[in-house]
């Protein structure tokens, strides 16, 4: 069965801080990942996309880092931000070749940034 | 948000009422989906369409049904409400494989 498991499910940081979120995922094959990022009372908005052949990608402060062996996905933030405070969330999007068009959620990760 | 609206925003009504959501685009997208979301669940597929009048069920479908019959607006009826179907309902767009844009989300209220 095709899951997307994320962890931790809550985090605290104090501002300034950097923090490394965890995706794990059992779909096979896939076309990419994405991570998104979602403010409370809005819907997600992407931070990050990567194929099965990248291993990592930056946008400003988030950098996502793949591994596909072990289909293993992290999220770094580095010098959190009060804005930073949202949920995080791990998609997966299966390969055309399943058949489906169907994008596998992770349940997020909610973090919250303390002054 | 990209070219994407849903209406209501908020909703309450009362169990046993016919229910519809509509999602608008203005973009053009081939795909688009249903979402609820609810604590502890993150978001959970209720149907898709991959095209006018092509629809597909989703890990939540039952009590809901969809319609799509232009490009441009999908539809989410609640044919009977029920309290379990208080949630955050998420509307998003797409080429498959590619970003999926998310409406603001409507919020309905089961009493």
């Amino acid at each position: 069965k095709n899951q997307v498991e994320q962890s931790p499910q809550s985090l605290i940081i104090l501002e300034g801080k950097n923090c490394t979120l965890q995706c794990n995922y059992t779909v096979s094959p896939f076309s990419n990942l994405r991570w998104y990022k979602q403010d409370t009372g809005r819907g997600p908005v992407s931070l990050t996309i990567m194929t099965f052949s990248e291993n990592t990608k930056s946008n400003g402060r988030y950098t996502a880092t793949l591994d596909a062996d072990t289909k293993q996905s992290s999220l770094h933030i580095t010098a959190s931000q009060l804005s930073d405070s949202a949920s995080y969330i791990c998609v997966v999007s299966p390969s055309f070749t399943s058949g489906t068009y169907k994008y596998i959620f992770g349940t997020g990760t909610r973090l919250k940034v303390l002054a | 948000d990209a070219g994407i609206t849903q209406s209501p925003r908020h909703k309450v009504t009362e169990t046993g009422t016919p229910v519809t959501l509509r999602c608008h685009q203005t973009e053009n997208h081939r795909y688009m989906y249903w979402y609820r979301q609810d604590p502890g669940h993150g978001l959970r597929l209720i149907h898709y369409s991959y095209g006018v009048k092509d629809t597909d069920k989703g890990e939540v479908s039952d009590g809901y049904s969809v319609s799509r019959s232009k490009t441009e607006d999908f539809l989410l009826t609640l044919e009977s409400a029920t309290s379990s179907q208080t949630s955050v309902y998420f509307c998003a767009i797409s080429e498959y494989g590619n970003e999926q844009f998310f409406g603001p989300g409507t919020r309905l209220t089961v009493l």
